[in-house]
């Protein structure tokens, strides 16, 4: 299954509201989660099953959809949220797939 | 809090085996399933291998076979091994562990980077 993300780059200000699409070449249900990845640092769940933040993970990170069509939502940008986020699907493996990745970058 | 840890050489040959050890700590490998996931800047992240403790393993066809994965309960570690590596094989090796559901990474090493040249 290929996983395509978009856009690869979006150029945001602290404070805004932003959302990431991810989309599945078949149909995954909710099988989908979210990993944020910083410089120098290996990714971190922030969401699975389409819409479960993970533990510690904060409310203003928020994701939808089934199918083949997924959100990550942020609300209010703060100056950690500027990283790298992948999606993932694992409804059908092996192989687990990857999304190439979008990058958030202050604006 | 489990806790992985990577470790194996950062300079393997072309052709050779590049082998890589994880230690868990925070919990135990019987606890958990395990994964390898690899990251290039071409090929972002490519999952390599899947096991659990009872023996279960999966991987990447991709890899065509090159691949094996294994789990040493009494040491808490789990390891790579990936025969006849080229320099497309040069990546951060990741570490990963999950619970619940199959597929859900929750445990990250830091990665360990593996350079393939002569």
């Amino acid at each position: 299954i290929v996983m395509t993300q978009s856009p690869a780059i979006l150029s945001v200000s602290p404070g805004e509201r932003v959302t990431l699409s991810c989309r599945a070449s078949q149909t995954i249900s909710t099988k989908l989660a979210w990993y944020q990845q910083k410089p120098g640092q290996a990714p971190r769940l922030l969401i699975y099953g389409a819409s479960t933040r993970a533990t510690g993970i904060p409310a203003r990170f928020s994701g939808s959809g089934s199918g083949t069509e997924f959100t990550l939502s942020i609300s209010s940008l703060q100056s950690e949220d500027f990283a790298v986020y992948y999606c993932q699907q694992y409804n059908d493996w092996p192989p687990f797939t990857f999304g190439q990745g979008t990058r958030l970058d202050i604006k | 809090q489990v806790q992985l840890q990577e470790s194996g050489p950062g300079l393997v040959k072309p052709s050779e085996t590049l082998a890589l050890t994880c230690s868990v700590s925070g919990g135990s490998t019987r606890s958990y399933y395990w994964s390898w996931i690899r990251q290039t800047p071409g090929r972002g992240l490519e999952w390599i291998a899947y096991t659990y403790y009872s023996g279960s393993t999966h991987y990447n066809p991709s890899l065509r076979s090159r691949a094996t994965i294994s789990i040493d309960t009494s040491k808490d570690q789990v390891s790579l091994k990936l025969t006849a590596v080229t320099t497309a094989d040069t990546a951060v090796y990741y570490c990963v562990g999950g619970r619940g559901v199959v597929g859900v990474w929750w445990y990250w090493g830091q990665g360990t980077l593996v350079t393939v040249s002569s």
